[in-house]
């Protein structure tokens, strides 16, 4: 099965300097990669997401990028404000492993933290 | 904007109850999934629902687990005889089209076993 590797465990920057956060998967016929933000004592919220037929993607001061032949992606953000302080997850799915309705495969998370 | 929902938002039971988790996904979903977070550690997925069966399980969802859409607009998750390790955030995720398209999550379920 798919097995996703997120770095780092915890992140911490200066407010207005830009955050990189790393995942790795394994299953190359995974196509779908969202990132999730979970703030504390809440639900996984959608940020962004790629899907494997493009390389970025881009929404204001979020980015993805996805290497597929060296399997791993990246969120980037820039910019850091306080309010972006919160546990990020990376996760990949195959939508052809379950017949369509496809589990999320989840990195470990990354505690972002930005400094005032 | 429609979003989904779980209750109860805590629920606190003794080793071998059973116990049901409710989850109402947004309304023109087709697709239904649960996924667990232990605390501190990564959100695993458990099981995923679409057109009345189970699509897709985890080796996690065993045989004390069970999913059901008992009717049009609540998904329920049941474990028969929780244990300890049970004690984790059950999330409930719901999509339109499955496949390559974003889960939204419900804000969860805190189940703590004693």
């Amino acid at each position: 099965g798919e097995n996703v590797e997120q770095h780092p465990s915890t992140l911490s920057v200066q407010e207005g300097d830009s955050a990189v956060i790393k995942c790795t998967y394994s299953d190359s016929a995974s196509n779908y990669f969202p990132w999730y933000k979970q703030e504390l004592g809440k639900g996984p919220q959608l940020i962004i997401d790629i899907r494997s037929n493009v390389g970025e993607k881009k929404d204001q001061r979020i980015a993805v990028t996805l290497n597929k032949t060296a399997k791993h992606f990246s969120l980037h953000i820039t910019e850091t404000q306080p309010e972006d302080s919160a546990v990020y997850f990376c996760a990949a799915s195959n939508p052809y492993s379950g017949g369509g309705a496809d589990g999320l495969t989840f990195g470990k998370g990354t505690h972002l933290i930005i400094q005032p | 904007e429609p979003e989904v929902t779980q209750t109860p938002s805590h629920q606190v039971t003794q080793m071998g109850q059973e116990v049901i988790l409710r989850c109402v996904p947004i309304s023109n979903h087709l697709y239904f999934y649960w996924y667990r977070q232990i605390l501190g550690q990564k959100v695993e997925f458990l099981v995923s629902f679409y057109n009345n069966e189970i699509s897709e399980k985890s080796e996690i969802f065993d045989d004390q687990f069970s999913v059901e859409r008992p009717d049009g607009s609540n998904f329920t998750l049941k474990i028969r005889s929780t244990k300890l390790e049970d004690s984790a955030m059950y999330f409930c995720a719901s999509n339109e089209w499955g496949g390559r398209e974003t889960q939204y999550f419900g804000p969860g379920t805190r189940l703590l076993v004693l």
